[in-house]
């Protein structure tokens, strides 16, 4: 089975341009989650969704950050206009969220993103 | 509020020998769930083992056990056997209510020859 999948793997942009990841979940998983990694930071929540719908967005930087999930295929998280600061490895995870389970997150392998 | 806590930035351990890599938590919560995911250099993250909070024995997945203290509020990563394969940061991390997971700050794992 296909794990997540993310893309694109690497982006380089120039600062004040738009950029826009890309997540596909496992296939029948009904949450999803993204994260953001910084070597100053660590590992950081940004937003997850249960059944297609944002459910936590309070690690969302700032309103440059923006991510949607249109169906439980796909998800696009979406930086405008992107700041240096903003580079980071971006995960994306999956997981089958049960009343009562391990709920277990599986990972993308990321979006390495440099802005310039 | 939910807190994990990994002390060992680095640890060393001969090829074939075990290690335990230590991880803390503090949570309010009486239902909760433990993960230890590993990160190899190329950056994947890949889920290793999970430990509820009321499971009754400590967790095992092929070379890795779980050492779970409910009490101390410490469940400890035991990789047997180690391999050059096994060096990687690994991370603990914990759920609660929530669904999402907090991280701890990683150990980073050499496997010497």
């Amino acid at each position: 089975d296909a794990g997540v999948i993310q893309s694109p793997r690497h982006e380089v942009t120039e600062m004040g341009q738009e950029v826009t990841l890309r997540c596909k979940p496992i296939s029948g998983h009904n949450s999803l989650f993204w994260y953001r990694q910084t070597m100053m930071r660590g590992l950081e929540l940004l937003i997850y969704f249960n059944n297609n719908v944002p459910i936590d967005d309070s690690g969302m930087p700032e309103d440059r950050f923006s991510a949607k999930m249109p169906n439980a295929s796909f998800s696009t998280l979406k930086i405008q206009p992107s700041e240096p600061r903003d580079s980071a490895v971006y995960f994306c995870a999956s997981s089958l969220a049960l009343a009562e389970g391990t709920d277990t997150q599986y990972f993308g392998p990321g979006t390495r993103l440099t802005v310039l | 509020a939910q807190k994990i806590t990994q002390t060992q930035p680095g640890m060393f351990v001969q090829e074939k020998e075990a290690v335990t890599l230590d991880c803390t938590y503090d949570t309010s919560d009486p239902s909760y769930g433990l993960f230890w995911y590993k990160q190899p250099s190329s950056g994947e993250m890949i889920f290793l083992i999970y430990q509820g909070s009321y499971d009754q024995q400590n967790a095992t997945e092929g070379r890795y056990s779980l050492n779970f203290q409910k009490a101390r509020k410490s469940a400890n990563l035991v990789i047997s056997a180690s391999q050059l394969g096994d060096s990687a940061m690994y991370f603990c991390a914990m759920k609660t209510g929530a669904n999402n997971l907090f991280f701890g700050t990683g150990t980073r794992l050499t496997v010497i020859p």
